[in-house]
């Protein structure tokens, strides 16, 4: 298996709703990353897990809260977001934390209402 | 600082040219790991090349070739005899080895268009 799997592909949600991202792999890889990407724009990092620890907080704000289960499963729980924050967010893994080869999943696009 | 920088935003070519994504980037770093990553409009993005900072060598994967020069920090992509499926957004990328993980930066990206 050498996917990381992002679900759901799409989410609509209001600005009082709570919900989350899921993303997966089994690749065996140790680190794991969230991206948001806007329209036209490059992705930006906004969080790194290692060893599921949490590594980097690239200061996002606490709306989001990044979550990692097990070495396998990264999620990514939202509340009380505003619709700046519709985007392309992406998941990506890596074998390590200091070793190049990122795999990204095909991303959940959010919409907020 | 870490910047990746391309500066042309959209491309267009007729089928079969040859197209070159220019990839400018700085860094402090000894030790880095530039990338070229391609998102078609379906929105993920595919792997397309790894290459560290000790390795000049350029390489050329089928109609793919990239050529990295570290002596004017550039690291661009050529696509030879363009295909309508080379249409996407392609990203130039650049890794900062932190303390505790590593940072990929991305440049703003080049639109290619490839049309009959």
């Amino acid at each position: 298996d050498t996917e990381v799997t992002q679900t759901p592909k799409h989410l609509v949600m209001g600005m009082t709703n709570k919900k989350s991202l899921k993303c997966e792999q089994h690749m065996g890889h140790r680190a794991m990353y969230w991206y948001k990407q806007k329209a036209k724009k490059p992705p930006e990092l906004m969080f790194v897990y290692s060893y599921e620890k949490l590594s980097i907080n690239e200061s996002v704000p606490s709306r989001f809260s990044p979550e990692c289960p097990n070495s396998s499963l990264l999620n990514l729980h939202l509340h009380a977001l505003q619709p700046e924050d519709s985007a392309l967010y992406l998941c990506a893994s890596s074998p390590g934390p200091w070793v190049g080869g990122y795999t990204f999943g095909s991303g959940t696009r959010l919409t907020v209402v | 600082a870490q910047k990746v920088t391309q500066a042309q935003t959209e491309i267009s070519v007729v089928e079969k040219e040859d197209v070159t994504l220019d990839c400018v980037y700085e860094t402090r770093d000894t030790t880095y790991y530039l990338f070229w990553y391609k998102q078609p409009p379906s929105g993920e993005l595919v792997f397309l090349i790894r290459r560290n900072s000790f390795d000049e060598q350029n390489e050329i994967s089928g109609r793919y070739s990239w050529n990295f020069q570290k002596s004017t920090s550039s690291f661009n992509f050529t696509i030879t005899a363009s295909q309508v499926v080379d249409s996407a957004v392609y990203f130039c990328a650049l890794t900062r080895l932190t303390g505790t993980a590593s940072k990929l930066t991305f440049g703003t990206g080049t639109r290619l268009q490839v049309t009959l």
